[in-house]
């Protein structure tokens, strides 16, 4: 009954190669997020959906491409692979706005 | 744009010792206020939160107030535990930040028995 699941847990990949994150919410929540966390423990946001429309894009590389099938998935697709991207990412869910974010427990993307 | 600023770590305690982890934001209006921790190897989980000028949020024995005069909000906890050993985020989300958390950046807790 995991409540925002994120598949795989790890990733590890060599530059150039194309990779698909998945992320699934069964807590009824309207937007769904990415957010990545940088070595130092950064975290900062990526992607945000509302209802499948994308609301928020922050300054991030068009290779990352966010999919939102249905209000309960949002899955991310990184082309081209670079050595920065390494990094953990996470999934989160929300109700509505304001109220508190729901995460995964992370995808640990490691690109050699 | 908005911001959260954090004492930095990493913060090591001795079990039963007082917990205080600074946390100071900029916002316009009047922002909701988050602390989230992260256990090694998860996601973050909300600690506790606060949606308005003078709320103390709380949980776990942990607290922290609002205060719109220092645009503030501290964690505090009176006696840690050994399980209280983690990444201790706050956050906040704005009125003009449609949807979007801001994180500090993170204080690393360790405390030793």
């Amino acid at each position: 009954d995991t409540a925002v699941s994120q598949t795989p847990k790890y990733l590890v990949t060599q530059m150039g190669n194309d990779k698909s994150i998945k992320c699934e919410q069964n807590l009824g929540h309207d937007t769904m997020y990415w957010y990545k966390q940088d070595s130092k423990k950064f975290l900062k946001i990526m992607f945000s959906y509302n209802n499948k429309e994308l609301i928020i894009n922050e300054t991030v590389p068009n290779r990352f491409s966010p999919k939102s099938p249905d209000k309960a998935h949002l899955n991310l697709h990184i082309n081209s692979l670079e050595l920065g991207d390494s990094a953990v990412y996470f999934c989160a869910s929300s109700l509505i706005k304001n109220s508190p974010l729901h995460f995964g427990n992370g995808t640990r993307l490691t690109v050699t | 744009g908005d911001s959260v600023t954090q004492m930095e770590g990493p913060v090591t305690l001795s079990e039963e010792a007082f917990l205080t982890i600074n946390c100071t934001y900029t916002a316009t209006g009047y922002p909701s206020l988050f602390w989230y921790v992260q256990y090694p190897g998860e996601g973050l989980q909300l600690l506790l939160k606060a949606t308005k000028a003078d709320d103390k949020g709380s949980n776990k024995g942990f607290e922290a107030t609002y205060r719109k005069e220092t645009t503030s909000f501290h964690l505090e906890k009176g006696s840690v535990q050994v399980s209280d050993s983690a990444v201790y985020f706050c956050a906040l989300s704005g009125e003009t930040s449609y949807d979007k958390v801001i994180f500090g950046p993170g204080t690393s807790l360790s405390v030793i028995p």
